[in-house]
């Protein structure tokens, strides 16, 4: 059973970088696959972050790329997420995912809140 | 990329049908059949319920059953039941190789 776990810290400062990673279980990324980050603030719908393809190929949202940057560690079977100059309206639940080509996100980490304060 | 449009609520009687719209555009929802939905219960990760516009995972009802037409997506919920109460998302691949969700509707059963 394909299992993803997210971890970072719970309280980022404004204007730092908010980093996460995702540990996979159950799979070897380095098998395929595209791996990605979704967001869902407090009360809101979700956001696409971005995705990154076992190779290291990564595909981020528009409105997000300058800020974003996710990349893979095949040794230690996990991939990561860094998010730049944060603001409270980062303040999120950021999940992790399995994601397949057609773009279905099929395993789902259990989610962890990143609150933006100082 | 904008959000795809999803209306904000939906309701109906146990038992009862009810159908959840998804519109985005030719370079989304209308361009390929990449189309998949979620359901999302209070505080937990959302659950793949249909993909590829009408295909059910392993484990998921066949009283959820998802289709297309143009721009539009649609879920059909069948035979609802109390614990279909949940937020649904659409979402879509795009022509940048993206992905792009939707509004998100919160279905109440009655």
């Amino acid at each position: 059973q394909v299992q993803l776990q997210e971890s970072g810290p719970g309280l980022v400062k404004p204007s730092e970088t908010l980093s996460l990673t995702c540990a996979v279980s159950g799979y070897s990324i380095s098998s395929g696959y595209y791996w990605g980050w979704i967001r869902q603030p407090p009360g809101k719908g979700l956001e696409w972050i971005g995705s990154i393809y076992h190779s290291g190929s990564t595909y981020y949202n528009p409105s997000l790329k300058s800020r974003v940057t996710i990349s893979v560690d095949t040794s230690k079977n996990q991939f990561s997420l860094k998010l730049s100059s944060v603001t409270a309206a980062d303040t999120a639940v950021y999940y992790c995912a399995r994601q397949r080509s057609s773009a279905r996100l099929d395993y789902w980490g259990q989610g962890t809140l990143v609150t933006v304060s100082s | 990329q904008s959000a795809l449009t999803q209306p904000a609520s939906v309701s109906g009687s146990p038992g009862q049908s009810i159908t959840i719209s998804c519109t985005g555009t030719s370079s989304d929802v209308g361009g390929y059949n990449y189309v998949s939905w979620y359901q999302q219960h209070p505080g937990k990760a959302p659950k793949l319920m249909i993909y590829d516009v009408s295909n059910r995972p392993s484990g998921v009802s066949n009283r959820f059953s998802g289709s297309k037409s143009g721009n539009t997506a649609s879920l059909t919920i069948s035979g609802l039941q109390a614990e279909d109460e949940a937020d649904y998302y659409c979402s879509s691949y795009t022509s940048s190789s993206t992905l792009v969700f939707g509004t998100g509707t919160k279905v109440t059963v009655l």
